[in-house]
């Protein structure tokens, strides 16, 4: 199976800061990579699909870039709504497997 | 507007069965494969099962293979896990998922 590797666990920034946050696969998984924000109590939503298509409706501060084994999502200038836990998602080979979460937070 | 919706879960003893289902709205059910997908409490996310738009490929996790059973019902846009011989390692929130879309999930706690 695929393993992910996803840093940082937790991240603590400022209105308007530029937030990267990192997926590292075992293999190369060929750009099929996702990115899913999921607040307290609520479904996991996908932002960003195959590395860096924006999912409709989702704001374009929110991008994904990568290849091979190394996949970033961006956060251009965070908000207070971007409050949640990142995770992501590869769908290249065998079973579904997922990072370990970033949660997020404001200073 | 697209919904997934799970339902069926609960509190069980260890070694029953128990089954969940998921009903789908605002797209067409049917064109789409379909996935369990859980997290048992503070842990990570794990896959659980895949099934094909017509149910012609399905997949298991390790874990759950031989007692998990993943079915799908197109003409009533509506997803199933039937789940037996349960363990306390099975104890999770399990949510319904298209890779686009994800319900809110259900929880199953087994425990005696």
């Amino acid at each position: 199976d695929i393993q992910m590797t996803q840093s940082p666990s937790f991240l603590s920034a400022t209105v308007g800061d530029r937030v990267t946050i990192n997926c590292k696969a075992s293999q190369n998984i060929n750009k099929y990579l996702n990115w899913y924000q999921q607040k307290l109590g609520e479904a996991p939503k996908r932002l960003i699909y195959n590395t860096n298509s924006l999912q409709t409706g989702i704001p374009s501060r929110f991008s994904g870039s990568g290849s091979g084994t190394d996949y970033t999502l961006t956060i251009s200038s965070l908000q207070p709504e971007d409050v949640a836990t990142y995770f992501c998602l590869q769908h290249n080979s065998g079973p579904l497997t997922f990072g370990s979460g970033t949660k997020l937070e404001i200073k | 507007e697209v919904q997934l919706v799970e339902s069926g879960g609960g509190l069980v003893q260890p070694g029953r069965s128990l089954k969940l289902s998921c009903l789908a709205s605002g797209f067409t059910f049917s064109n789409y494969g379909m996935n369990w997908i859980r997290q048992a409490p503070g842990k990570g996310l794990e896959w659980v099962a895949s099934i094909s738009s017509s149910s012609s490929y399905i997949y298991y996790a390790d874990t759950v293979k031989g007692r998990f059973t993943i079915s799908r019902d197109n003409a009533k846009n509506t997803l199933y896990l039937q789940m037996t011989s349960l363990r306390s390692e099975d104890t999770a929130l399990y949510y319904c998922a298209r890779l686009a879309y994800w319900g809110q999930g259900v929880m199953v706690t087994v425990s005696s």
